[in-house]
C-alpha cells in the first residue's frame, strides 16, 4: 500500500516555542491530507483538512493561529504548533488518500504519528 | 452527519478466547468501513476493510462483515493471542477526495496468558 511518513516521531520542547511536524507521501501525490490529534487513551479527533495550494479547512474548535498547516507541494504537508503549551502535548497523526489507480476504496494511509511533549 | 459507535472497553480476555467488538454506524451515503489497530506507542494500522454491503473484510484471523440492514461492522476473532492486545478503532469514510475518516472512540483489548 501507499506510504505516508511523519517526522519527527517524538519531540520534546519548552513552553512557548514552536514545533513543526512534517507529513510526506512517499510514493504518491496527495492533494489532500488530514491531520488528527489523539489525547491519551482517547480516539482520534480530526483537526483539519490540508489542501495543496490553498488554505487548510479547520474543524470547529481548532485554533487556526495555533495550529498552522501548510501544504506547499503534492507530497508534503506541515503542521506547526505555535507557542506550544503543556496542554498541546498530544499524539498528532496525518493521513492521506492515494488517488492513483482511479478507484477510491475509501482507505486512508496514516503516518507513524508524532508525539509532542511540551514541558 | 456520519458517526461511529463502538463498544466501550476495556475488554480483557484469556488467550484463545473468542473476541467480538461491536461497531455500528450512521451515514447518509454508502461509506466504506474499516477497522484500524493501534499497538502501544505506535500509530494506526489498517486491520481490514469492506467497501460495500455484505462484503467481509478479513486479516490475521480477524473478520468483519458490512451489514447494511443493521448498520453494523462487528469485529470478530475466533482465538485471540497476547499479541492482539491493542486498541481497535472502527471507522467509516464516504467516497470523495476530501472526506476524512470518522472514528469510533476505540476499544482497548487486553489478552492475558
Amino acid at each position: 500500500g501507499a506510504v505516508v511518513s511523519q517526522h519527527p516521531s517524538r519531540v520534546i520542547c519548552k513552553s512557548g516555542t514552536s514545533v513543526k511536524i512534517e507529513c510526506r507521501s512517499l510514493d504518491f501525490q496527495a492533494t489532500t491530507m488530514f491531520w488528527y490529534r489523539q489525547f491519551p487513551k482517547q480516539s482520534l479527533m480530526l483537526m483539519a483538512t490540508s489542501n495543496e495550494g490553498s488554505k487548510a479547512t479547520y474543524e470547529q474548535g481548532v485554533e487556526k493561529d495555533k495550529f498552522l498547516i501548510n501544504h506547499a507541494s503534492l507530497t508534503l504537508s506541515t503542521l506547526t504548533v505555535t507557542s506550544a503549551h503543556p496542554e498541546d502535548s498530544s499524539f498528532y497523526i496525518c493521513s492521506a488518500r492515494d488517488p492513483s489507480g482511479g478507484t477510491d476504496t475509501g482507505e486512508l494511509f496514516f503516518g507513524e504519528g508524532s508525539r509532542l511533549t511540551v514541558l | 452527519g456520519n458517526s461511529v459507535t463502538q463498544m466501550e472497553g476495556p475488554v480483557t480476555l484469556s488467550e484463545e478466547a473468542f473476541l467480538t467488538i461491536n461497531c455500528t454506524y450512521t451515514a447518509t451515503g454508502y461509506p466504506s468501513l474499516f477497522w484500524y489497530v493501534q499497538y502501544p506507542g505506535e500509530g494506526l494500522q489498517l486491520l481490514l476493510k469492506a467497501t460495500k454491503a455484505d462484503d467481509k473484510g478479513s486479516n490475521k484471523g480477524f473478520e468483519a462483515t458490512y451489514r447494511k440492514e443493521t448498520t453494523s461492522f462487528h469485529l470478530e476473532k475466533g482465538s485471540v493471542q497476547v499479541s492482539d492486545s491493542a486498541v481497535y478503532f472502527c471507522a467509516l469514510r464516504d467516497f470523495g477526495g476530501n472526506t476524512p475518516l470518522v472514528f469510533g472512540k476505540g476499544t482497548r483489548l487486553s489478552v492475558i496468558a
